[in-house]
C-alpha cells in the first residue's frame, strides 16, 4: 500500500533564507503529487501538483517541488521565505489506480524573524 | 464561486451523544471527501462521495457514517461520541475523484466532545 514520509515534523528557517520540506512516498507505481498548506485555524489550500509533465513544478506564493521518479521523493522548495509563511504543509499521493489521496503527517514551518 | 462552507463550526457535545456535520461543495463539483484532523493522528481520511454513492472508505469504526444528496451536499455522522472523536473535521470537494482532481477545502468543523 502507498505511503507518504515527510521526514521532519518542524523547520524552523530565518525570514528570507531558503527552505526545503521533504516528501518521499513508498510506491514507484505512477502518481499524482500534491503539496497542501493549512495556516491557522484555517482548512487545507493547494500550492502545487504534478500530473505529468515537467518534474519541476511551481506554485503559488513562490513554492515550488520537483518530482523525483528514482528517489520516489517530491521536496518543497521556497529560495527565501517570509513571516506569512508560517504554517503547516502536508504532501499527498495517489496512485493512478485507485485515486485515493494518501497524506503525509505534516511539517510546521517555522519563520524566526 | 463560493468555496466549501461547514456548519457548524464549532460544537461541543457530551460523551455518548450523536453529532450532525454538514459540508456544502463548490457548485459543480461532484466529489465530497471528509478528513478527521488531530494533533496525534495528523490528517485521516474518512471516506468519499460521488454522485450519492461512498466510493472510498478509510479505516474508521461504523460509528461514523456519512451521505451524499443530489445537490451534492453532504453530511457526516458521528454516534455514541467518545472522548477520542474530539478533532477538527474537514470537508473537500472536486470535481473528479478524490485523489485525481484538486480538492477544495472548507475551513473545518471544530468538535470537541466532553
Amino acid at each position: 500500500a502507498q505511503s507518504v514520509t515527510q521526514l521532519d515534523s518542524q523547520v524552523p528557517v530565518f525570514e528570507e533564507a531558503p527552505v526545503e520540506l521533504r516528501c518521499n512516498y513508498s510506491s514507484s507505481v505512477s502518481v499524482y503529487l500534491f503539496w497542501y498548506v493549512q495556516y491557522p485555524n484555517q482548512g487545507l489550500q493547494l500550492l502545487l501538483k504534478y500530473l505529468s509533465g515537467s518534474t519541476l513544478v511551481k506554485g503559488i506564493n513562490g513554492f515550488e517541488a520537483e518530482f523525483n521518479k528514482s528517489q520516489t521523493s517530491f521536496h518543497l522548495r521556497k529560495p527565501s521565505v517570509h513571516i506569512s509563511d508560517t504554517a503547516e504543509y502536508f504532501c499527498a499521493v495517489s496512485d493512478k489506480s485507485n485515486y485515493q489521496l494518501i497524506w503525509g503527517a505534516g511539517t510546521k514551518l517555522i519563520i524566526k524573524p | 464561486k463560493a468555496g466549501v462552507t461547514q456548519t457548524p463550526r464549532y460544537l461541543i457535545k457530551t460523551r455518548g451523544q450523536q453529532v450532525t456535520l454538514s459540508c456544502s461543495p463548490i457548485s459543480g463539483h461532484r466529489s465530497v471527501s471528509w478528513y478527521q484532523q488531530t494533533p496525534g493522528q495528523g490528517l485521516q481520511f474518512l471516506f468519499e462521495y460521488f454522485s450519492e454513492t461512498q466510493r472510498n472508505k478509510g479505516n474508521f469504526p461504523g460509528r461514523f457514517s456519512g451521505r451524499q444528496f443530489s445537490n451534492s451536499r453532504s453530511e457526516m455522522n458521528v454516534s455514541t461520541l467518545e472522548l477520542g472523536d474530539s478533532a477538527l473535521y474537514l470537508c473537500a470537494s472536486s470535481e473528479a475523484s478524490q485523489g485525481a482532481g484538486e480538492q477544495y477545502f472548507g475551513p473545518g468543523t471544530r468538535l470537541t466532545v466532553t
